[in-house]
C-alpha cells in the first residue's frame, strides 16, 4: 500500500514565523499535492508538483511555497505565518504519467496547524 | 467555485439503514472519485467510475453516474457505526488536480 507521511500531527506557531511542513511518499510517486481543509470551504488546493524541483500554483498560492528536491518529498513553507493560515494540511501523492492522471491520490493523514 | 457539491450537508441514520448521499458537478468530466475521512485523518479513496459508466460496485458501495444532469450519487447499503465519516466526491480537471466538494458528514447511530 501506499504510505505518504506528514511529519506532524498538531503543530503551533506563532505569527511570523516560518512554518515548514513535511511529506514524504514511499511509492515513486510523481505528483505530489498539498491541500488546506476549512470548515465550509472543503479541501483547497495550494501547490502541486509533477516532478523534481518543478511546481505549480493551485487555487490558493498566496503565503505559502513550496520545494520539491527529492522525488519522495515534497514541503511546504509558511513564508510568515499569519492566523488566516490556521486549517488542516493534507500532503497526496498520485503516480504520475499522463494515463494515470485521472488514478486516485493517497493521503497522509494531515497536519492540523494553529497559527497563534 | 468548487467542482463538486455534495448533497445533503449531513445525514444521520440508524444502523442497518442505507445511505444515499449526491454529487453535482458543473463542467465535463473523465471521471468522478469518493472519498471518505474519518474525523481527523486523511481522505481514503473509495470509488472511481468513469464518464463512460453509470454504474459502479465495491462491497457496500454503488455509485451511479448520471453525465447529463452532471450528477452522482453514493451509496452504502446497510450501514454500520464504522461507516461514520465524510465522503467527497471528486472530480479531475487539468493535470490530474482533483476539485472536491464540501462532503456530506455522515452519522450512523448504533
Amino acid at each position: 500500500d501506499v504510505k505518504v507521511t506528514q511529519s506532524s500531527r498538531y503543530l503551533v506557531k506563532r505569527t511570523g514565523e516560518k512554518v515548514f511542513l513535511e511529506c514524504v511518499q514511499d511509492m515513486d510517486h510523481e505528483n505530489m499535492f498539498w491541500y488546506r481543509q476549512d470548515p465550509g470551504l472543503g479541501l483547497r488546493l495550494i501547490y502541486f508538483s509533477y516532478d523534481v524541483k518543478m511546481k505549480e500554483k493551485g487555487d490558493i498560492p498566496e503565503g505559502y511555497s513550496v520545494s520539491r528536491e527529492k522525488k519522495e518529498r515534497f514541503s511546504l513553507i509558511l513564508e510568515s505565518a499569519s492566523t488566516n493560515q490556521t486549517s488542516m494540511y493534507l500532503c497526496a501523492s498520485r503516480a504520475g504519467r499522463r494515463a494515470l492522471w485521472g488514478q486516485p491520490q493517497h493521503f497522509g493523514d494531515g497536519t492540523r496547524l494553529s497559527i497563534l | 467555485s468548487q467542482q463538486g457539491e455534495e448533497d445533503p450537508q449531513a445525514l444521520s441514520i440508524q444502523e442497518g439503514e442505507n445511505a444515499t448521499m449526491n454529487c453535482s458537478y458543473k463542467t465535463s468530466i473523465n471521471n468522478l472519485q469518493w472519498y471518505r475521512q474519518n474525523s481527523g485523518r486523511g481522505l481514503v479513496h473509495l470509488i472511481l467510475i468513469r464518464s463512460n459508466e453509470r454504474e459502479k460496485h465495491s462491497g457496500r458501495l454503488r455509485v451511479t453516474l448520471d453525465t447529463s444532469k452532471k450528477s452522482s450519487s453514493l451509496l452504502i447499503t446497510a450501514s454500520r457505526a464504522a461507516d461514520t465519516a465524510s465522503y467527497f466526491c471528486a472530480t479531475i480537471t487539468s493535470y490530474g488536480k482533483l476539485t472536491f466538494g464540501q462532503g456530506t458528514i455522515l452519522t450512523v447511530h448504533p
